[in-house]
């Protein structure tokens, strides 16, 4: 049964670096099947889709925090990796990382997500 | 940017009764559309995908239907554990998510 975990810390000073992985038990990253997700959600707010990697790299972020966000992949270690620049308060949040279901034909593309991990809360404060 | 938008905000329903969610997207999806279900203090569980296929292990009292602009998930029967928060995305052009419905108990 596939299974995974977020980590990292859970504050992270203004203007500062987040930084968060999520490891993959129960079967490989490496799979061609799947993309892997970070997905975010504000206390008492809805879901938003941060970016996503496949195993060879290949990434895909959400135009809103493109300029901030870099997902990483390291498949020796079965993890992937978040990281958010110039976080402010509005960066707090739960953060889950997921399993992404893709497409590759007629032409690429990112689905459902499933499973999720139980996600790591990060508050951002001085 | 597709924005989708959720009603009710709120859903009060009595158990073993019907419960009708709907999800309207601000440009067409085809049917690419996923419900997901999130209990308070749990990550969001995958419900239905493609608008109308449920995921493995899901109860067949939920389902899922329409396409383009406007979707329904309807639980045909509450029960006590599906009292919960529920969220449409869809996957058709980026990625985005409905702001969520609560069903509670009436």
């Amino acid at each position: 049964q596939l299974q995974l975990q977020e980590s990292g810390p859970g504050l992270v000073k203004p203007s500062e670096t987040l930084s968060l992985t999520c490891t993959v038990s129960g079967g490989s990253i490496s799979s061609s099947s799947y993309y892997w997700g970070w997905i975010r959600q504000p206390p008492g707010k809805g879901l938003e889709w941060i970016g996503s990697i496949y195993y060879s790299g290949s990434t895909y972020y959400n135009p809103s925090l493109k300029s901030r966000v870099t997902i990483s992949v390291d498949t020796s270690k079965n993890q992937f990796s978040l990281k958010l620049s110039s976080v402010t308060a509005a960066d707090t949040a739960v953060y889950y990382c997921a399993r992404q279901n893709i497409v590759v034909v007629p032409a690429a593309r990112l689905d459902w997500f499933d499973p999720w991990g139980q996600g790591t809360l990060v508050t951002v404060s001085s | 940017e597709i924005v989708m938008t959720q009603s009710p905000a709120t859903l009060s329903v009595s158990p073993g009764e019907r419960a009708t969610l709907s999800c309207r997207a601000s440009q067409s999806v085809s049917s690419n559309l996923a419900w997901y279900q999130q209990k308070p203090g749990q990550a969001p569980r995958l419900l239905i995908y493609g608008a109308s296929t449920r995921a493995t292990g899901i109860p067949a009292r939920f389902s899922g239907s329409g396409s383009g602009t406007e979707f329904t998930l309807t639980i045909s029967s509450l029960q006590s554990e599906d009292f919960a928060v529920y969220y449409c995305q869809q996957y058709n052009n980026e990625l985005t998510f409905g702001g969520g419905t609560k069903v509670e108990i009436k």
